[in-house]
């Protein structure tokens, strides 16, 4: 089965340091892998995703992911944090067996303090 | 464009009532998507389509039925309504030719008393 997992209900950070957003994936080949946001009270907005390539992938508002094959994990980043970052982050992973399905991880509550 | 839009945005039932969720999407895409968000469990899906005429079952699809006539658009209808429908209700949609990443509409929040 594939699924991803987000280790972390919560992340606080201050703003203007750097903030990573934990997630670990479980496939069997190579993953589709991607990063969401949710403001309050709105859907998920797209930022960014790894099909294959560079293991470095940048995305929307300065966030970038790390692709990182041994550890299986896809964390997400961005180098200085803003307060208007605050929002949850959902990690998503494509089923390889079935291009129709997603798996998304249980979300990452980010606060970033000013 | 709108993009993806739903109706309602909230609604209030009764245990073994019914009622339907309208996803409509202006985007042409061919693949359309239920999901229901509780918290701690992230998103889960519970039924897709991948054309008009067309549905498949996902992670959670009982309690749940689906109908997609047009393109345009995917319904979600809970023919009994139980308290553990109480969650919310995110539709997506995507391009059959694309990288593979999904439209969100802004969401139902359903309760079920």
């Amino acid at each position: 089965a594939q699924s991803v997992a987000q280790p972390e209900d919560q992340v606080n950070v201050a703003e203007g340091n750097p903030l990573t957003v934990k997630c670990t994936y479980s496939v069997s080949g190579n993953p589709y892998l991607f990063w969401y946001v949710q403001y309050p009270n709105r859907g998920l907005q797209f930022l960014l995703k790894y099909i294959t390539g560079d293991n470095l992938v940048k995305g929307s508002y300065g966030f970038e992911a790390e692709f990182n094959k041994s550890q299986t994990s896809f964390h997400l980043k961005k180098p200085s944090a803003l307060v208007s970052d605050s929002a949850l982050y959902f990690c998503a992973v494509r089923d390889l067996h079935n291009f129709n399905k997603f798996y998304f991880g249980s979300g990452t509550k980010l606060n970033v303090k000013p | 464009n709108a993009g993806v839009t739903q109706t309602p945005k909230f609604r209030v039932l009764k245990t073994g009532q019914s009622m339907t969720l309208l996803c409509a999407q202006d985007m042409n895409h061919e693949y359309m998507y239920w999901y229901r968000q509780d918290p701690g469990m992230g998103l889960r899906l519970i039924h897709y389509s991948v054309g008009e005429g067309t549905t498949a079952k996902g992670e959670v699809p009982d309690g749940y039925n689906v109908s997609r006539l047009k393109k345009q658009n995917f319904l979600l209808g809970l023919e009994s309504a139980a308290p553990s429908q109480t969650s919310v209700y995110f539709c997506a949609s995507t391009p059959r030719t694309s990288s593979y990443e999904q439209y969100f509409g802004p969401g139902t929040r359903l309760t079920v008393t």
